[in-house]
């Protein structure tokens, strides 16, 4: 069966320090793969989106940067934060693009101060 | 372009009632629907999903969805709520044309009293 995992599960950090958050997909080869942020009391943003090993795709201007160094693993980036970047962090995968499913991870929670 | 409303925000029942969440959507083809449940900080998980079989489609939990193409509805419902079915329910349409990107409503809280 496949499983997803995320880390770490929290994250306290300083605004303008790095971030690295990952993400790795295990039971699927050459999934799609997603990230996602939550906000306060808000529905899902997309924020990221690949479909093979270094193709990325951006949905909105931001802070954050992606990169898919392996066909399962998803990493999420920024080399300052900002307060902004607070929220639940989010990575899904899915089969194909069209009908199917997307699968969620179980979240990173990260706090700037 | 595909849009998806949910339109409740904030749902509450007593437990034992009927849940009903409610959920309109906008397609220019024929779409491909689900609903997730969100429980406090985790992460989303699959209830069901309608891909233009069974219009009235089971889920978990003992929760159904029907697709009613001549109102552009996917209700959420579940017969009986149980405690443990408070949460945060989400309404999705998955974007064909667009990589399969899903396109999320804003969301309902579902609370259930003793």
């Amino acid at each position: 069966s496949q499983t997803i995992h995320q880390w770490p599960a929290t994250l306290v950090q300083p605004v303008g320090s790095p971030l690295s958050l990952e993400c790795t997909v295990e039971g699927t080869s050459n999934p799609n793969l997603y990230w996602y942020r939550q906000a306060a009391g808000r529905g899902l943003q997309l924020l990221f989106y690949s479909v093979g090993i270094g193709q990325i795709s951006s949905e909105v201007p931001q802070n954050l940067s992606a990169s898919r160094p392996q066909d399962r693993q998803f990493i999420l980036s920024s080399k300052k934060l900002l307060l902004s970047d607070s929220g639940f962090y989010l990575c899904a995968w899915s089969r194909l693009a069209g009908v199917y499913e997307q699968f969620f991870g179980p979240g990173t929670r990260l706090t700037v101060l | 372009a595909q849009s998806v409303t949910q339109l409740d925000s904030h749902v509450s029942v007593s437990e034992g009632t009927p849940v009903l969440l409610r959920c309109n959507y906008s397609s220019s083809y024929s779409p491909s629907l689900f609903w997730y449940v969100q429980h406090p900080n985790k992460g989303l998980q699959l209830l069901l999903k309608y891909t233009s079989a069974a219009t009235l489609v089971k889920g978990i939990n003992g929760f159904e969805a029907e697709f009613k193409k001549s109102e552009t509805s996917f209700h959420l419902t579940k017969p009986s709520a149980h405690m443990s079915d408070a949460a945060e329910y989400f309404c999705v349409v998955s974007d064909k044309l667009n990589t399969g990107k899903l396109i999320f409503g804003q969301g309902t809280t579902l609370q259930v009293k003793p």
